[in-house]
């Protein structure tokens, strides 16, 4: 079936630091890709989408590119705040069926001052 | 908007007790979403509804837990009797539609400890 996966956490990393999460995913045809985030003691909120090959969604400094050649969708960001510290979750909806989210296992990232 | 509100936030109970966590979804929004979350099994879906009526329930980990949506701006999750191994984070969301493109909108969840 189709499935997520993403690089273990926890990250850490010094402000001002370049980011990349990697996510790679298994499905059928052109499924839509996204990341998620969750800050401490919140629900999950979109950070950025792409819909079909070659897409880069992007928000508050983050980046990600819908590689359908490698199956990956990492996420990047250029220069990292202590604010970024969250939890991070890869989805996909399938190209088919009921459109049911599914997530990667998260990616814990902690920023340092 | 004041966004998907959950309720309560925390709850701390013994095995073998009734368990009712509370949601009321984005106004409009005609899709319901609880998931479970855990360090073992990540976010899983386990049930989502439409206008009311529940679609997809084959997330539910068994008879011991149940959902309703008796209207639009309501939906409680229950689980009788609670056991340990129900402790998680569970989240509801909304979301206009289920298209392929569609952004689900979190509630900050309910964080479940069953001693």
């Amino acid at each position: 079936g189709d499935s997520v996966t993403q690089m273990e956490g926890p990250v850490t990393l010094s402000e001002e630091a370049f980011l990349t999460i990697n996510c790679t995913y298994t499905a059928t045809g052109y499924p839509s890709l996204f990341w998620y985030v969750q800050y401490p003691g919140e629900g999950l909120q979109l950070l950025l989408k792409a819909t079909k090959a070659d897409d880069k969604g992007s928000n508050k400094g983050f980046e990600a590119t819908y590689r359908k050649e490698t199956t990956s969708f990492h996420l990047e960001k250029g220069s990292v705040q202590v604010s970024d510290s969250a939890v991070y979750f890869c989805a996909l909806t399938p190209t088919s069926g009921t459109y049911k989210y599914i997530f990667g296992t998260g990616t814990r990232l902690k920023v340092l001052a | 908007d004041a966004g998907v509100i959950q309720s309560p936030r925390h709850e701390v109970t013994e095995m073998g007790q009734e368990v009712t966590l509370r949601c009321k979804p984005i106004s409009g929004h005609d899709y319901l979403f609880w998931y479970r979350q855990t360090m073992m099994r990540g976010l899983e879906l386990l049930i989502y509804f439409n206008n009311n009526v529940p679609i997809d329930d084959s997330g539910m980990p068994e008879d011991r837990f149940s959902a309703k949506m008796p209207n639009a701006s309501f939906s409680t999750l229950k689980i009788q009797p609670s056991e340990p191994r129900d402790s998680a984070v569970y989240f509801c969301a909304s979301s206009h539609s289920v298209g392929r493109q569609e952004t689900q909108y979190f509630g900050p969840g309910t964080r479940l400890l069953v001693l």
